[in-house]
């Protein structure tokens, strides 16, 4: 029972690299989210997809772009990594809204 | 002011005690409350989810909802060394997506 798989794991980019962090779920949850965890600061909402076909910016969207692939798959995608994205990055889903949410493990990316 | 206020910790306890962590917020409309343990290097772990006021017991959890003083309070009987992480508190408003968290409290629960 994977739940929520995020890749990669790790990642060290460079300034002005771009990337894409993935995530899939097997819960058939219809909301997926992207947040970045950062000391002090908290977890942070950066996109979310209500549904499939469906993307909203959260509370910190500046220099991220967001694909809901399918039910299951929902990437976040840095165009022009800055050292301000180091951070760790967490996909979840949920049924719906105001369900509880299910974590992935994170991706830990540095950007120097 | 932050939406949701939690002390960081550090927060010590012999193994054996009761654990109280403790949210405070402001928007008195939040009415999905949540607990989430955090490992070090790992992600959110949901252990309670509760709606509006009152209590929610799960073994050795109890998650309680005060929407009068606005505050949230999760008790760990008998702690565990293995109970040493942060924990998360989270909420969110009806009919939203946006769950806002608290920055978590440090638990260490000393064998």
């Amino acid at each position: 029972n994977a739940g929520v798989t995020q890749t990669p794991k790790f990642q060290v980019l460079k300034t002005g690299q771009s990337m894409t962090l993935q995530c899939a779920q097997d819960m058939n949850h219809n909301s997926m989210y992207w947040y970045r965890q950062d000391p002090g600061m908290g977890l942070r909402l950066i996109y979310y997809s209500a549904s499939e076909g469906t993307t909203d910016k959260g509370e910190v969207p500046n220099g991220y772009n967001v694909s809901r692939l399918n039910k299951r798959e929902f990437s976040l995608r840095l165009e022009s990594a800055a050292p301000s994205q180091t951070s760790v990055y967490f996909c979840a889903s949920s049924t719906q809204e105001n369900t509880e949410a299910f974590f992935g493990q994170g991706t830990r990316l540095t950007v120097v | 002011q932050k939406e949701v206020e939690q002390d960081p910790g550090p927060l010590s306890v012999p193994e054996g005690a009761i654990v109280s962590l403790n949210c405070t917020y402001s928007n008195s409309a939040f009415q999905y409350f949540m607990w989430y343990r955090q490992y070090s290097r790992k992600g959110p772990e949901l252990l309670m989810y509760t709606y509006s006021s009152g209590n929610k017991e799960d073994g050795r959890f109890t998650a309680q909802v005060d929407k009068s003083s606005k505050y949230i309070s999760l008790f760990i009987r008998d702690s565990q060394p293995s109970d040493s992480a942060t924990y998360l508190c989270a909420m969110s408003l009806s009919g939203t997506y946006k769950y806002i968290f608290g920055t978590g409290t440090r638990l260490k629960v000393l064998a």
